[in-house]
């Protein structure tokens, strides 16, 4: 099974900061790999599918790169609206798998 | 509106069975694969299981293969999971999931989730 490990698992920040997560593959997984942000009693919504593509309808300030093993999420200029926990999710092979999540609160 | 509809959450002691189900609208559920997704209170989560749109491919997670059956009905655009043997750690809120494109691109339309509890 492809593990995933996500970091940091948590972390605090201010409106306006920049903001990096990273999700590491325990294997290569090329660039299926995807982000999801949830927000506290809601259904995951997704954010980045295959590393780096913005799903439609999420802010430019969202973006996400790599390939292979290595990933990252980044917020620009974080806003009041994104203190949610964040997942990467591999699609590339069964059993697919979920990081551990990052929950990003308010400094 | 494109929108996924959960259902069939409930209280059920171990050893019971549940049917979760899965209502669509504002597209047809035969032009994309589905999956089941829970998360156990306060944790992450978990992939559950898949189908494709054909149903010719599926899979299930170690933890719950022999014990739950995905399926979907397209002509009442629905999707199922059936949990039988139910354990204590199946205890979780369960998501269905729409794949954006195809299994490899990520779910695009989530459900609003349905909770199972397995109790004595």
């Amino acid at each position: 099974d492809i593990q995933m490990t996500q970091s940091p698992s948590s972390l605090s920040a201010s409106v306006g900061d920049r903001v990096t997560i990273t999700c590491r593959a325990s294997q290569s997984i090329s660039r299926y790999l995807n982000w999801y942000q949830q927000k506290p009693g809601k259904a995951p919504k997704l954010l980045i599918y295959t590393a780096s593509n913005l799903e439609s309808g999420v802010p430019s300030r969202f973006s996400g790169s790599g390939s292979g093993t290595d990933f990252t999420l980044n917020i620009t200029s974080l806003q009041p609206e994104d203190f949610a926990t964040y997942y990467c999710h591999q699609s590339y092979s069964t059993p697919l798998t979920f990081g551990g999540g990052t929950k990003v609160e308010i400094k | 509106e494109v929108q996924l509809v959960d259902s069939g959450g409930g209280l059920v002691k171990p050893g019971g069975s549940l049917r979760l189900s899965c209502a669509a609208s504002g597209f047809s559920v035969s032009s994309f694969g589905f999956n089941w997704v829970r998360q156990a209170p306060g944790k992450g989560l978990e992939w559950v299981s898949s189908i494709s749109t054909s149903s010719n491919y599926i899979y299930y997670a170690d933890s719950v293969k022999g014990r739950f059956t995905i399926s979907r009905d397209n002509a009442k655009n629905s999707l199922y999971l059936q949990m039988n043997s139910l354990r204590a750690e199946d205890t979780a809120v369960y998501y269905c999931a729409r794949d954006k494109d195809d299994i490899l691109s990520g779910y695009s339309v989530w459900g609003q989730g349905t909770l199972v509890t397995v109790s004595s």
